[in-house]
């Protein structure tokens, strides 16, 4: 089975701009989660998504929305972008509504704004 | 301060060695999870465990619930461990999300 897809993979952007990230979580995962990771920190928290139902959100302004759609493959949509926001975003799918739960992670996508 | 703290931050050593990560966090959890992330950023859950001790291969993982603190062990330590080493804990009052450390960077030495 494949695993946790990420597209793109690498991306550059200029700030201001808006940029979509997308996630396929594994067959048979209902459940999404988006993290951001800035260079040198662990992941922080930004949405998790089951059954294209938002469960949680982490502490992050408007400009970071999300969705999922009926395959429960997912979008993490960016507006007026800021060097700050750029970062690893990780999408990660579990099968579990409730946890603890074991999350898959994908490889990522490198956002780079200047 | 950090609700999940980790230490050390970086850790250098020679094949063949025993390595010790080290973990204390400060909330309520249902569960603590270690997870192995390489340079080129992927990440793979290695335990989740909410008490005792598993083992898996030459890598062991404790918590100790009362003192909010766990380990992970790595024995025989070998060059392609080298990677960042990351707790991160299932926070009791939010089931669906984690709270991460800052991460242990492991470098093993031929």
């Amino acid at each position: 089975d494949a695993g946790v897809t990420q597209s793109p993979t690498h991306l550059i952007k200029t700030r201001g701009q808006h940029v979509t990230l997308r996630c396929s979580p594994i067959s048979g995962h209902k459940s999404v989660s988006w993290y951001q990771q800035v260079l040198g920190q662990g992941p922080q928290f930004i949405f998790q998504y089951y059954e294209k139902e938002e469960r949680g959100r982490g502490n992050f302004p408007d400009r970071f929305s999300a969705r999922q759609f009926p395959n429960y493959s997912s979008e993490l949509n960016v507006n007026a972008l800021l060097l700050g926001d750029s970062a690893l975003y990780l999408c990660a799918s579990s099968r579990l509504r409730t946890g603890p739960y074991e999350q898959y992670f994908g490889p990522g996508t490198r956002l780079t704004v200047t | 301060k950090n609700e999940v703290e980790q230490s050390p931050q970086n850790l250098t050593a020679q094949e063949g060695e025993f390595i010790t990560i080290n973990c204390s966090y400060s909330v309520g959890i249902s569960a603590l999870h270690w997870l192995q992330q390489h340079p080129g950023g992927g990440i793979v859950s290695l335990f989740m465990l909410s008490s005792g001790k598993k083992k898996h291969g030459r890598l062991i993982a404790t918590i100790n619930i009362q003192e909010k603190h766990s380990s992970l062990h790595i024995t025989a330590s070998h060059p392609r461990d080298s990677a960042v080493y990351i707790c991160a804990v299932s926070p009791m009052d939010s089931n669906y999300q984690l709270i991460w450390g800052a991460g242990t960077k492991l470098i093993i030495k031929p």
